[in-house]
C-alpha cells in the first residue's frame, strides 16, 4: 500500500496562475482532507470530504476549490494564486469520517511569487 | 468552538532527559485526542491516541493520558533520543468526527 500520495512535491507559481494539487489514497477511506501548514500556525483545514460526492469548507477555504473525483482522489485547485497561498499543503484521509486516525501524505511545498 | 493549545517551542533537551509537552483542549462532548509527529521533510504520522477519559495512549516510549477534569493530554517520554528530534502536534477530533483541530506544533531538538 502506498497510503496517501500527493503530486507535485514542489511547485513555484507566479501571482495569478492556476494549478491543481492532486491527492490519492489506496486505503479505501471515506473521508479526505486538505490542510495548509504555515510557520507558527500549525495545520489549518481548507476543505474536507466526508464521503464521495460531498465536500465542505474548513477553516480557511477562500481562494481554493476542491473536487472529490471518486473515493480515491481529492484534488485542490488554486484558480488565481496569491503570495498569501505560499505554504506547505497536506492531504489526509481517514475511515468512516468518525473519530479515527488521519493518515497524511508527504506534502506539496508551494511558492507563489 | 473546538480548539487545541500546546506549549510553545522550540524545546532543546540533552539525550536521556525527560520530556513533557503540554496540551490542553476545548471541546463540547467527548472528543478523541491525538499526538502526531512530523520528521523533517515528511508528513505527519500518528504517534498515539486516546478516545475516552482516563485512557492512556503509548508508543515508542511516549505516553499521554486523557484527563477530562483538566482538559489535558500532555505528552511525556522518560528518556529522549536524538532520533526523537521532530515537531510534535496535539490534535482533537470533534464529536462528529468530521474535523480535526491541530495545535501549532512544538519543535523538539535532542542534542547528544
Amino acid at each position: 500500500n502506498a497510503g496517501v500520495t500527493q503530486t507535485p512535491k514542489f511547485q513555484v507559481l507566479k501571482t495569478g496562475q492556476s494549478m491543481t494539487l492532486q491527492c490519492a489514497q489506496d486505503m479505501n477511506h471515506n473521508s479526505m482532507y486538505w490542510y495548509r501548514q504555515d510557520p507558527g500556525m500549525g495545520l489549518r483545514l481548507i476543505y474536507y470530504s466526508a464521503s464521495e460526492g460531498t465536500t465542505d469548507k474548513g477553516e480557511v477555504p477562500n481562494g481554493y476549490n476542491v473536487s472529490r473525483l471518486n473515493k480515491r482522489e481529492f484534488s485542490l485547485r488554486l484558480e488565481s494564486a496569491a503570495p498569501s497561498q505560499t505554504s506547505v499543503y497536506f492531504c489526509a484521509s481517514s475511515d468512516v469520517g468518525g473519530p479515527d486516525t488521519q493518515y497524511f501524505g508527504p506534502g506539496t511545498r508551494l511558492t507563489v511569487l | 468552538g473546538d480548539s487545541v493549545t500546546q506549549m510553545e517551542g522550540p524545546v532543546t533537551l540533552s539525550e536521556e532527559a525527560f520530556l513533557t509537552i503540554n496540551c490542553t483542549y476545548t471541546a463540547t462532548g467527548y472528543p478523541s485526542l491525538f499526538w502526531y509527529v512530523q520528521y523533517p521533510g515528511e508528513g505527519l504520522q500518528l504517534l498515539l491516541k486516546a478516545t475516552k477519559a482516563d485512557d492512556k495512549g503509548s508508543n515508542k516510549g511516549f505516553e499521554a493520558t486523557y484527563r477530562k477534569e483538566t482538559t489535558s493530554f500532555h505528552l511525556e517520554k522518560g528518556s529522549v533520543q536524538v532520533s526523537d528530534s521532530a515537531v510534535y502536534f496535539c490534535a482533537l477530533s470533534s464529536n462528529t468526527g468530521n474535523q480535526f483541530y491541530f495545535g501549532t506544533g512544538t519543535s523538539l531538538t535532542v542534542i547528544p
